[in-house]
Formats: C-alpha cells, structure tokens, sequence
C-alpha cells in the first residue's frame, strides 16, 4: 500500500494557462474525491467518482474545471483559463465502499498562479 | 446542509497539559464524523472516526473524542500534549460515507 499520490506537487503557471493534476488513488478503493484548500481554511468538496462514474460536483467546481477518472483508477482535474483565485492546494482523497469510508488523503498540489 | 463549527482558530498548551480541541456539527441526518491532522505543506491524516457504536473513540497519538448527540459536539482531547502534537487539526462530517464537510481549522501551538 502505497498511499494516495498525487503530481505534481507544485505548478506555478501565469494566468490564463491551462493546467492538470493527476491523482493515483490507493489500489483497492473505488471511490475518489478532489477537494480545495486555500490558505486558514478547511478544504472544501469539489467532486467524487464511485469507479469511472462522476457521482456528485461541488457548485464551485464552474465550467473551467473538469475531472475525468476513465478507467476508475487514476483520475485528472484540469482547469481551463487560471484565474489568481485558482491559487490553493488541491487535494485527492480516496476510500472504499463500506462500513468506515474513511477518506485518505494524498499529499496536495500547490497551484499557484501569477 | 452539513456543517462544522471548530471553535478557536488558534490554541496554545504547555507541553505535558491537557489538549482540547472544540468541535460542534449540524446535520439532519446520522453523521459520520472525523478529526484529521495537518502538518505544514502536507496532505491530511486521519487521527480517528466515529460511525456508529461505542461514543468514545480512540486514535493514533494518544487522542481521543466523544461523540455527543445532545450537545452535536465531537471534541478532540489528548490529556498530555507533546510537542510534536503541533500541528493544524480539522473536523469533518459526512453523511452516508459522501463528501467530507470540514471545519476551518485550529492551530494547535505546544510551548515547552
């Protein structure tokens, strides 16, 4: 058990770019979330995959960003045009089915963007 | 809606004093709920849970919480602080096992 990864750790890109994370989920959950953390704050829900299915978005995850999860193991956020608001650690968390649901988190990727 | 209360953003204890980190919690339906740890430039880890079962729920470090349906509180206490028990903590709630509804945080500082 490797944990929940996460890359790249840091992107610093200028405003306007595009961007995209990747998250390697723990190899036996099924479940797969992506949250955002900005700086004195709690992370907050951006959206969950059950396997490949997109099961539940955030009203903050607006149409510059998407997640795919195609094969319900990797998944990918992109953000289309950053915004400086984009700028936070995003965060992947992964679980299984069952009685606990515990979520574990991966390290984050610090988005910073100029 | 969930939501979480953590009442202090910031608490500073004498190494060796009692911890207590205060969490409060609305939900309409049975919560799961959570305390994570959060050193600097690093990812969340979870000290312990509460779904269902015994209130009173033990985790790594020497933590521990209750779970109080009548006060909807889930306070974290460690009753020796070390200093490696600096760190940020967080409280979540979850219904069903969904999306975690975090708080914003409370420093935890531990002067020696």
């Amino acid at each position: 058990d490797t944990g929940v990864s996460q890359d790249p750790r840091h992107k610093i890109t200028k405003r306007g770019q595009n961007v995209t994370f990747r998250c390697d989920p723990i190899s036996e959950h099924n479940r797969l979330y992506w949250y955002r953390q900005t700086l004195g704050q709690g992370p907050e829900f951006l959206t969950y995959f059950q396997n490949e299915a997109q099961l539940e978005k955030s009203r903050l995850l607006s149409d510059r960003f998407s997640a795919e999860r195609p094969k319900g193991s990797f998944s990918t956020l992109e953000i289309q045009r950053t915004e400086q608001g984009d700028s936070a650690m995003y965060l992947c968390a992964s679980s299984t089915t069952g009685t606990s649901y515990e979520q574990y988190f991966g390290p984050g990727t610090r988005l910073t963007v100029t | 809606a969930q939501s979480v209360t953590q009442l202090g953003s910031h608490v500073s204890v004498s190494e060796g004093a009692l911890v207590l980190l205060r969490c409060n919690y609305s939900s309409s339906v049975p919560p799961y709920l959570f305390w994570y740890v959060q050193y600097p430039n690093q990812g969340l880890q979870l000290l312990l849970k509460y779904t269902t079962g015994a209130t009173l729920v033990k985790g790594i470090n020497g933590f521990e919480a209750e779970f109080k349906k009548s006060e909807t509180s889930f306070h974290l206490t460690k009753p020796s602080a070390h200093m490696s028990d600096a760190a940020e903590y967080f409280c979540a709630v979850s219904t069903y096992g969904n999306k975690l509804v975090f708080g914003a945080g409370t420093i935890l500082r531990v002067k020696s």
